[in-house]
Parts: C-alpha cells; sequence; structure tokens
C-alpha cells in the first residue's frame, strides 16, 4: 500500500520530442505529489509538485497530469532537450500525521538525442 | 543561501569500521530526513527527525544504524560495523518547520563505499 509503481525504467526520446513519464499509487492518504530530477553524482532537486484538489499543475516545459480516481500521475516534459538528460523520480507523502516521509518511485533514466 | 550540506561527500571504509555522516539543513529548517540510494534504485526513507526528536524511523535498520539531530550542530548518522551491504549513496533532506510547506530539499549525498 505505501507503494509508488513509476515507469517507463528508460526512455529514449529525440530533442524536441515529448517525454512523459507515469507513476501510480494505492495509498489514498497520500496527498503531495513531488517529481524530483537528479544527475549522475548530484543530489535530486525538486522539479514540480501537485496535490490532489487539481488535476494538471505546469511550470515551464514541465507538467504534472493527476488522476485521482485511477490513482495514477504523469511528468510531460514538452520540447525535450538534451540538457534534460536525466534520472526521474515520482514521490508521494502524506500520511495526515506526523510523518512526511516521501516514498519514491524506482525511477526513469530520460535520454534525449541531439 | 546555503542549501543542504552533506559531509564527507565520499567516505571509504572497511568492513567492520564506524561510518558517521553529517547533514547541516537550509538554514530555519528543523526537519531533517534520510534517505538511502543503493546503485541502479531508487531512494528508500531510513528516519525523520526534528531538534533532538525522532519521529519515524521506521525504514531504519534494527541494528548498527543510529540518528540524531542534536539541539546545535548538525544531523548524524551513524552506522556501526559496516558490512559491504552498506555500500550506497546516503542522502539528506530538510524541510521547514511543520505547515509552511511539504517541500524537501536534498543535500549532494554522501557515497559510501564498504571495503
Amino acid at each position: 500500500q505505501q507503494q509508488v509503481k513509476q515507469s517507463p525504467q528508460s526512455l529514449i526520446v529525440q530533442k524536441g520530442g515529448i517525454s512523459i513519464i507515469n507513476c501510480a499509487y494505492e495509498n489514498t492518504a497520500f496527498d503531495y505529489f513531488p517529481w524530483y530530477q537528479q544527475f549522475p553524482g548530484k543530489g535530486p532537486a525538486l522539479l514540480i509538485a501537485i496535490r490532489p484538489d487539481v488535476s494538471e499543475k505546469k511550470e515551464g516545459r514541465f507538467t504534472i497530469s493527476f488522476n485521482k480516481s485511477a490513482k495514477q500521475f504523469s511528468l510531460h516534459i514538452m520540447d525535450s532537450q538534451p540538457g534534460d538528460s536525466a534520472t526521474y523520480f515520482c514521490a508521494a507523502s502524506g500520511y495526515g500525521g506526523a510523518t512526511n516521509k516521501l516514498i519514491f518511485g524506482t525511477g526513469t533514466l530520460l535520454a534525449v538525442q541531439p | 543561501n546555503a542549501g543542504v550540506m552533506q559531509n564527507p561527500r565520499h567516505l571509504v571504509r572497511r568492513r567492520g569500521q564506524e561510518a558517521r555522516l553529517r547533514c547541516s539543513p537550509v538554514k530555519g529548517h528543523s526537519h531533517v530526513y534520510w534517505y538511502r540510494q543503493l546503485p541502479e534504485e531508487g531512494l528508500k526513507f531510513m528516519v525523520y527527525l526534528q531538534k533532538e526528536n525522532i519521529i519515524d524511523e521506521s525504514g531504519m535498520p534494527k541494528e548498527r544504524f543510529s540518528a540524531e539531530f542534536p539541539k546545535e550542530g548538525p544531523s548524524i548518522l551513524r552506522i556501526q560495523q559496516v558490512v559491504r551491504g552498506d555500500s550506497a549513496a546516503y542522502f539528506c533532506a530538510s524541510s521547514p518547520p511543520s505547515g509552511l510547506t511539504d517541500t524537501q530539499y536534498f543535500g549532494p549525498g554522501t557515497r559510501l563505499t564498504v571495503l
């Protein structure tokens, strides 16, 4: 119930294309869904996050789509660039209680080809 | 504005030695989280601390691992009698006091190698 399933494991996209990464969760107590970007040898950096009260959030080229009934959310990277090549992690948190620990997906390695 | 700082960035230990990993949160942040990332895997929650208190240690191995966040100074993750399976990247994250935001800001990590 505390898992977050992420797919695909890896993704190759041409420059200018759209990258789409999907995540699914089971725990309906989750109420915060961030996406993190990680470059090799670095720590994860928050990219964009969403709460269940909205179905979509856009920041620049990055958009989160959220489907509460299906318990799924996805990251869309528009006009993908070689500099976007990194590992992307979805996560979820929120137990309405004492902890805000993040439950991470297994990651998607994105390669944007020039 | 300094972000989350972790040191050392790389740590090599032999089996049976102790490893001490330090984390200085963002100034003004009172919540610290530790996560472990094994090679080719996602991050796994270990422990959540507030100043002088362990709030949630449900992800900590029952033996050899301990964590603290004293009133003064950095948070420390301590691994006693390290084994090869402890080799991983250990990340610290911090967040502001409760109610302000859920955002966790991550440090650059400490990469532990056990020989």
